[in-house]
């Protein structure tokens, strides 16, 4: 059964700041894992997208990374502004040959100005 | 042009009482999922559904049910309604890939208050 956690739960930062937020996952095989941020209120909006035989999926100021072998991917999101404020969640198949997704509890993250 | 839509977003009843919540699509993808919400921002699968099968979490109370009149609908019906299914409600879908799922678009969630 997967199971996602994403470290560390919350984060603060000055505005400019680059930062990183990093998510495991306890079952590699998996297609793809994706990134999405949650405003307070409002659903979730879809960042990136990494395929299993992707290293690196870049969109903008965000890039993140995937590293089946050790479980592990990264959102690196570079000079931080103030409208990057929210909830940023993980999310893996559930497990082989699943398209369900099993989400982190997320990294509630404020920029301040 | 809304992608994924529900209908409604807020939803206050009382226990006991059956309800659903509606949810389109215009993406023309062939799945669709129901997702819960919990208190503490837990955001965990309840159903996914495409025209080959419907995938139900185990830890779905049988008291909820999806229902899809065609692809671009799956609805979501509740009975008998408890204080704990109070939680946001959110809808999403994908096109189901060879290489498994494409992202998913979700809805602007449900929020649904059980008094």
């Amino acid at each position: 059964k997967q199971e996602v956690t994403q470290i560390p739960a919350a984060l603060s930062v000055p505005e400019g700041e680059n930062l990183v937020l990093n998510c495991s996952f306890t079952d590699s095989a998996i297609y793809n894992l994706q990134w999405f941020r949650q405003d307070p209120g409002k659903g979730l909006t879809s960042l990136l997208l990494i395929q299993s035989s992707q290293r690196e999926q870049t969109s903008g100021r965000l890039n993140a990374s995937l590293d089946k072998s050790s479980g592990r991917s990264t959102l690196y999101i570079a000079a931080s502004q103030p409208g990057d404020s929210a909830t940023y969640l993980c999310a893996a198949p559930s497990g082989a040959g699943s398209y369900q997704l099993t989400f982190g509890k997320g990294t509630k993250l404020s920029v301040i100005p | 042009d809304t992608a994924v839509s529900q209908t409604p977003k807020y939803l206050v009843t009382q226990m006991g009482n059956d309800k659903s919540i509606k949810c389109e699509q215009n993406l023309g993808h062939d799945t669709m999922y129901w997702y819960k919400q919990d208190s503490k921002k837990f955001l965990k699968i309840m159903f996914s559904y495409n025209n080959k099968e419907l995938i139900i979490n185990e830890t779905v109370p049988n008291r909820f049910s999806p229902k899809s009149p065609d692809k671009a609908h799956l609805n979501l019906h509740i009975n008998s309604l408890e204080l704990g299914d109070s939680a946001v409600y959110f809808c999403a879908s994908s096109q189901l890939g060879t290489a498994g799922t494409d992202t998913q678009y979700f809805g602007p969630g449900t929020r649904l208050t059980v008094l």
